[in-house]
């Protein structure tokens, strides 16, 4: 266990349908983040957020929606999916000692991920 | 743009004895970092060990170590003593200094026979 903890790890959706991603971290992080891990492709980053600031959107469809109410808790709202959008969705977290000037020091730890399946 | 290459999308090797994971990356940056994530089925990444470039000794972690070739904008991994636990998807990443945004390679599946 990584101290990243994602919710529901299983996501079966129809096209029309309005779900979310959830994500914790109990490691006392100040930043967290989404990435896309589709078959044979790299891991792709989606989003960030710094202090519960968006700070990084990676040209991310609409359809993606994120949240980060708190610095522990972070969301990914997903509504008109289209098939291509199924994947393993990953969470991430981090800290910077230097409360988030510098980040040259932090690593990222993940969760398990969401496996999302839109039909 | 910085991109990181795996060649080996698998391999395999036998329990106890050494393999080592190839990763190479393209960067115009001097200042950067460099991590190995291992990825067992249960999908959890798991970060195995990294390495600053602006340091020349190689990083080592028990029984993984890197060989980082910063001229030649290398960095292998090798894992000595096999063991069936380490059966993994393993991810080579490279994330520029100030930066928060991780480049990922595509991915060795390491097979461990016993």
């Amino acid at each position: 266990e990584t101290g990243v903890t994602q919710t529901p790890r299983h996501l079966v959706m129809g096209m029309t349908n309005k779900k979310s991603l959830k994500c914790e971290q109990h490691l006392g992080h100040n930043a967290m983040y989404w990435y896309k891990q589709s078959a044979k492709k790299p891991l792709e980053l989606m989003f960030v957020y710094n202090f519960k600031e968006q700070t990084e959107n990676n040209s991310v469809p609409s359809r993606f929606s994120p949240e980060c109410p708190n610095s522990s808790h972070l969301f990914l709202h997903l509504h008109t999916l289209q098939p291509e959008d199924s994947a393993l969705y990953l969470c991430a977290s981090s800290q910077d000692p230097s409360g988030g000037i510098s980040w040259s020091t932090d690593t990222q730890y993940f969760g398990p991920g969401t496996r999302l399946t839109v039909l | 743009a910085q991109t990181v290459t795996q060649s080996q999308p698998e391999m395999s090797v036998q329990e106890a004895e050494t393999v080592t994971l190839s990763c190479t990356y393209d960067t115009s940056e001097s200042d950067y970092y460099l991590f190995w994530y291992k990825q067992p089925p249960s999908r959890q990444m798991i970060l195995v060990i990294r390495q600053e470039a602006y340091k020349q000794q190689n990083a080592t972690e028990n029984r993984f170590s890197v060989n980082f070739q910063k001229a030649a904008k290398s960095f292998s991994l090798k894992i000595s003593d096999s063991q069936l636990g380490d059966a993994a998807m393993y991810f080579c990443a490279y994330r520029r200094q100030g930066a928060q945004k991780l480049v990922f390679g595509q991915g060795t599946r390491l097979t461990i026979n016993p």
